[in-house]
């Protein structure tokens, strides 16, 4: 099992463009999450997904979507991406419930938005 | 109040050493507590789950009172290996996992 993986590990971006992060697990969990971990703030919530075509909002949503149309894959947009942006973004995922399953992490991907 | 609290450290020690770390969590009806540890530039892997009644790992001991809303984690005999941040985690009044922002431990030769 290749686990959780991320795409891509690191990207520079202007700010006001787009981007797409992806996220895989094969592990068949139906719980998946994206943080983001700023330099003294630990990670925070950013959206999460409780089984395919249901996704909710976390701590910090804002300027971020989400969709979850299978199991596997998960992928984070940034509608118009802002230098507060930056930062370095996790994917996550767990059998079932993050409270009570152990959670799963990628390798992250470092965006830098200039 | 911030949900999760931890000591930033840096926690500086040698080899050998006994070490702890604590932490406060302010959701009182939370039923789930974990310690991950994080490696620099990497991701956040689970240590240990915190149960009721204490619960240890070889040389990992972790601890919860729930009446003063404090969980610790408590390294004995420390390598240079166990260098990295560990991660208190409380389950949050929304169901979702709060991390706190970690403590960082430096074991020296």
């Amino acid at each position: 099992n290749a686990g959780v993986t991320q795409t891509p590990k690191f990207q520079v971006l202007k700010t006001g463009q787009s981007m797409t992060l992806q996220c895989a697990q094969d592990m068949n969990h139906e719980y998946m999450s994206w943080y983001r971990q700023d330099p003294g703030m630990g990670l925070r919530l950013i959206h999460y997904s409780v089984g395919a075509g249901i996704t909710d909002q976390g701590e910090v949503p804002n300027g971020y979507n989400v969709s979850r149309s299978t199991t596997e894959d998960f992928p984070l947009r940034l509608l118009s991406a802002a230098p507060s942006q930056t930062s370095v973004y996790f994917c996550a995922s767990s059998y079932a419930s993050s409270v009570s399953y152990e959670q799963y992490f990628g390798p992250g991907t470092r965006l830098t938005v200039t | 109040r911030k949900e999760v609290e931890q000591d930033p450290g840096p926690f500086n020690v040698p080899e050998g050493a006994t070490v702890a770390f604590n932490c406060t969590y302010s959701n009182s009806a939370s039923q789930s507590f974990f310690w991950y540890r994080q490696d620099c530039r990497k991701e956040p892997k689970l240590l240990m789950s915190v149960y009721s009644s204490g619960n240890e790992d070889g040389r990992f001991t972790a601890q919860l009172n729930r009446a003063s809303q404090y969980i610790s984690l408590l390294i004995r005999d420390s390598k240079l290996s166990d260098s990295a941040t560990y991660l208190c985690v409380s389950g949050g009044s929304q169901g979702n996992l709060i991390f706190g922002k970690g403590t960082k431990l430096s074991v020296k030769p």
